[in-house]
């Protein structure tokens, strides 16, 4: 049962134009998200994050929204850069899962010169 | 700052050989997890620990055990490598606290496991 789910395996954008990013989840009780972005033979790096009693938070070119009532979640990137070139997960944590992060299966965006 | 660090990055064992792959954190942590990296799975907790001494199962334990005898270090056991293991596992380290703060994990390299 897969309480994070990110339904678009790959994205393709160009330079520049925006990068839409979507994440869904099943567990109302998640309270915490987060968006990693991992590249090829690396381990994952932390993006951005957003609390359950915000609907917004923005860093630079990053914005992650939370529409609770859909249980969605979505990063933008603009403009988007040839370096955002990365696999994105997005990740979940409730107060009872106390050190425990539920991950999306990943979307591989590519932004295109 | 070293942060999280994993050894090996490659491994290619055989079914029912053994390994202990390790990981490191010097930044203090007392929260530590283990993950596995599938395609088309994401990331999935194997187990984590949210201090020195205290383990606990994640979504897919089985095959795997770990041990916190000291805060810097968490190592994951398999104790009969299966063709099922093979996967790329990641180690993390956090703050304890979820969900009140900006908190975050922050991740090693990767181990890169093949059973044969």
């Amino acid at each position: 049962d897969q309480q994070v789910k990110q339904n678009s395996p790959s994205l393709s954008v160009q330079e520049g134009r925006i990068s839409i990013l979507n994440c869904d989840y099943t567990n109302s009780m998640f309270d915490y998200f987060l968006w990693y972005k991992k590249y090829p033979a690396e381990g994952p790096t932390f993006l951005i994050s957003i609390s359950s009693i915000k609907d917004k938070n923005e860093d630079g070119r990053f914005t992650v929204f939370l529409n609770k009532s859909a249980k969605h979640l979505s990063l933008h990137i603009v403009p988007s850069q040839p370096g955002d070139s990365a696999v994105y997960f997005c990740a979940a944590s409730a107060p009872s899962n106390t050190g425990k992060l539920i991950f999306g299966q990943g979307t591989t965006l590519q932004v295109k010169p | 700052n070293a942060g999280v660090t994993q050894t090996p990055k490659f491994q290619v064992l055989k079914t029912g050989q053994s390994m202990t792959l390790q990981c490191a954190q010097d930044m203090n942590h007392e929260y530590m997890s283990w993950y596995r990296q599938d395609p088309g799975m994401g990331l999935r907790l194997i187990h984590y620990s949210v201090g020195a001494g205290i383990t606990d199962q994640g979504e897919v334990p089985n095959g795997y055990n770990v041990s916190r005898s000291t805060t810097e270090d968490f190592p994951l056991r398999l104790l009969s490598a299966a063709p099922s293991q093979t996967s790329v596992y990641f180690c993390a380290s956090s703050t304890q606290l979820w969900g009140a703060t900006n908190t975050e994990a922050f991740f090693g390299q990767g181990t890169r496991l093949t059973v044969v």
